[in-house]
């Protein structure tokens, strides 16, 4: 099974502060996906990279940043995190062949 | 741009029978994908089920099936013998082809609770 591994389930962060979450895919899947999920609004994209340092804004990207040097991994940057970025966050790698996303078990972020 | 509803923010059903999520879309697109994905507690997302816009038949997996009206834009999923593992909250997802990389777009969701 493809396992998508992001490296903390729960963090807590100051307002300011420079976050970075990691995720890593061991299915060598191209396409690799960061969403934020809040409640009543669903799974929204932030960043997607479709190949090693190929990126791509989502609908929301403003505050983070992201960083892919090797395929298996995607990591999302806040450079100053701010309490409106409280938030889950779950990363997301896709498999062509069945058109299906695997998604990490998502990092709860609190920003104080 | 393409937009997912989900007008049913919560929802319950007793254990062992059958309920319905609704989902709605709006796209100009003619060729596309529809999801339905699973959150439960544990929040690991998995696919429930998936449906190609251009097969007029409707996907089941198991106790889950699609009810896909391409004209009208609506893609729901029936539950048949609700477990209590169905507990978890259902989103409702769309996809459209692209050259490179694609974009799942997400309805809000829908929470189900399955009653014992």
């Amino acid at each position: 099974d493809v396992k998508v591994t992001q490296s903390s389930r729960y963090l807590v962060k100051r307002t300011g502060e420079k976050v970075f979450l990691e995720c890593v895919q061991d299915m060598d899947h191209e396409n690799m996906f960061w969403y934020r999920q809040d409640p009543g609004l669903g799974l929204r994209l932030i960043y997607f990279s479709y190949d090693v340092k190929m990126k791509e804004k989502g609908d929301i990207p403003e505050g983070y940043s992201v960083s892919r040097e090797k395929k298996e991994r995607f990591s999302l940057i806040l450079e100053s995190a701010s309490t409106n970025q409280t938030s889950m966050y779950l990363c997301a790698s896709r498999e062509v062949t069945n058109e299906k996303l695997f998604f990490g078990s998502g990092t709860q972020l609190s920003v104080l | 741009a393409q937009t997912v509803t989900q007008s049913q923010p919560e929802m319950s059903v007793q254990e062992a029978e059958t309920v319905t999520l609704s989902c709605t879309y709006d796209t100009s697109e003619n060729n596309y994908y529809l999801f339905w994905y699973k959150q439960p507690p544990s929040r690991q997302m998995i696919l429930v089920i998936r449906q190609e816009a251009y097969k007029q038949q409707n996907a089941t997996e198991n106790r889950f099936s699609v009810n896909f009206q391409k004209a009208a834009k609506s893609f729901s999923l029936k539950i048949s013998d609700s477990q209590l593992g169905d507990t978890a909250m259902y989103f409702c997802a769309f996809m459209k082809l692209r050259n490179y990389g694609q974009n799942f777009v997400f309805g809000p969701g829908t929470r189900l609770s399955v009653l014992p």
